[in-house]
């Protein structure tokens, strides 16, 4: 059972766009959410974070939602750029569980066209 | 800051021999580490918390006898495959916290695992 979900697996953006990338969980005892990208044959790279106790969080370019009554949060990335194509991996933990380990989605590639 | 780093990078093995696998954090102590497995196109599975000093605590369905980790300091965890096996090719990730608990984790750059 995937606890954390990202439902499209990929997204095709214009460059100077709004990308918005879409993730689900199911376990509410979730308290603390994080967005990494990724790029081919490297780790993960941690780019914004939400907790619970808030709805939005904003750094840059990204902004992160959090809707916890509809248990969904999304990443908005503004302006886009060419740069910001990867793979990009909602995460969630809950810090009153284990030692942190974190749950990821299955990844949403994100392409954004010059 | 909050540099990890993994060595080899890449690696291919013959089947049945036993490969390790360095995961270091360079400007931080890491109380606990852990190590993931992706295979194409999915997820990034956990397969174990590494904690310094103690054993490693498996998810469910990971072999301890086969995938050995050992966190031998605050900076250094290895995660040795034993016997490997074609089907433990994979691209193995492991990640540090800053301290205990915390949040957001810093990934190493991955090994790939080619078995023969």
């Amino acid at each position: 059972d995937q606890q954390v979900k990202q439902n499209s697996p990929s997204l095709s953006v214009q460059e100077g766009r709004i990308s918005i990338l879409n993730c689900d969980y199911t376990n509410s005892m979730f308290d603390y959410f994080l967005w990494y990208k990724k790029y081919p044959a490297e780790g993960p790279t941690f780019l914004i974070s939400i907790s619970s106790i808030k709805d939005k969080n904003e750094d840059g370019r990204f902004t992160v939602f959090l809707n916890k009554s509809a248990k969904h949060l999304s990443l908005h990335i503004v302006p886009s750029q060419p740069g910001d194509s990867a793979v990009y991996f909602c995460a969630a933990t809950n810090y009153g569980g284990s030692q942190g380990n974190l749950i990821f989605g299955k990844g949403t590639k994100l392409s954004v066209k010059p | 800051g909050a540099v990890v780093s993994q060595h080899p990078s890449r690696v291919i093995c013959k089947s049945g021999t036993s490969v390790k696998i360095e995961c270091r954090s360079l400007d931080f102590q890491a109380t606990t580490m852990f190590w993931y497995r992706q295979f194409p196109k999915q997820s990034l599975m956990l397969m174990a918390t590494s904690n310094e000093g103690s054993k490693a605590t498996y998810e469910q369905g990971v072999e301890k006898d086969k995938f050995l980790i050992n966190h031998a300091s605050l900076t250094l965890s290895t995660l040795t495959v034993t016997s490997a096996h074609p089907e433990d090719s994979s691209f193995y990730i492991c990640s540090a916290g800053q301290r205990q608990g915390a949040y957001e984790q810093y990934f190493g750059p991955g090994t790939r695992l080619t078995v023969t």
